[in-house]
């Protein structure tokens, strides 16, 4: 267990629904990563955040994808009006980025099934 | 060419011999390289860091890291069954126009190693 923790475990749902879902960080780190991996696939990133402030989205996201950071500590991802090629395991990670060190520690994950 | 990239195997070594995975990345401007131990099912496991050209060890693992080559590897000494894995190497890659210390966590789809008795 490396303190990171991802609600909920698995999600299955219809097409064209929405959903969302949580991430808690280890609670010292300031930057928290979403990333989507398929199969076969390394993890793919999505977006990550220094404390509130999104920093990097990747640019093949589709504008369905949106995540927020309130307070700089736990987070959100949500997907509005899922597609079966949304099937993936969602990864949220943590690291304390200070300038010299860029560690990630990742949590459990998320099982997204869209039928 | 992909950004980061790895033979995706499988490697199948002997227990006891040394498995060697290698990762190349396109990036000359990358600073930071990591590498993760996936089990079938499971999160990626932090195995190691190295942010310096040259070796770093850390129990039976050693990475090695060429910046000039553009070439990062992990090393398992006395290769155990339980190290059957997906091992994946990451590269922080900067963005054009990243600004503040910004950049894009990018990994390499992985190489399945296989420790038989």
């Amino acid at each position: 267990d490396t303190g990171v923790s991802q609600d909920p475990r698995h999600k299955i749902t219809k097409r064209g629904q929405n959903v969302t879902f949580r991430c808690d960080p280890i609670s010292e780190h300031n930057r928290l990563y979403w990333y989507r991996q398929t199969l076969g696939q390394g993890p793919e990133f999505l977006t990550y955040f220094q404390n509130e402030a999104q920093l990097e989205k990747s640019r093949l996201l589709s504008d369905r994808f949106s995540a927020e950071r309130p307070k700089g500590s736990f987070s959100t991802l949500e997907i509005q009006r899922t597609e079966q090629g949304d099937s993936a395991m969602y990864l949220c990670a943590s690291s304390l980025a200070d300038g010299a060190t860029y560690e990630q520690y990742f949590g459990p994950g998320t099982r997204l099934t869209v039928t | 060419q992909k950004e980061v990239e790895q033979n995706s195997g499988p490697l199948s070594v002997p227990e006891g011999a040394i498995a060697s995975l290698n990762c190349t990345y396109s990036d000359r401007g990358s600073q930071s390289f990591f590498w993760y131990r996936q089990y079938s099912g499971k999160s990626p496991e932090l195995i190691m860091s190295i942010y310096s050209n040259g070796d770093k060890e850390d129990g039976r693992f050693t990475a090695q890291l060429n910046k000039a080559s553009q070439y990062v590897s992990l090393l398992i000494r006395d290769s155990q069954p339980s190290d059957s894995a997906t091992y994946l190497c990451a590269v922080n890659i900067i963005p054009p126009l990243a600004s503040g210390g910004s950049y894009i966590p990018t990994f390499g789809r992985g190489t399945s190693l296989i420790v038989h008795p």
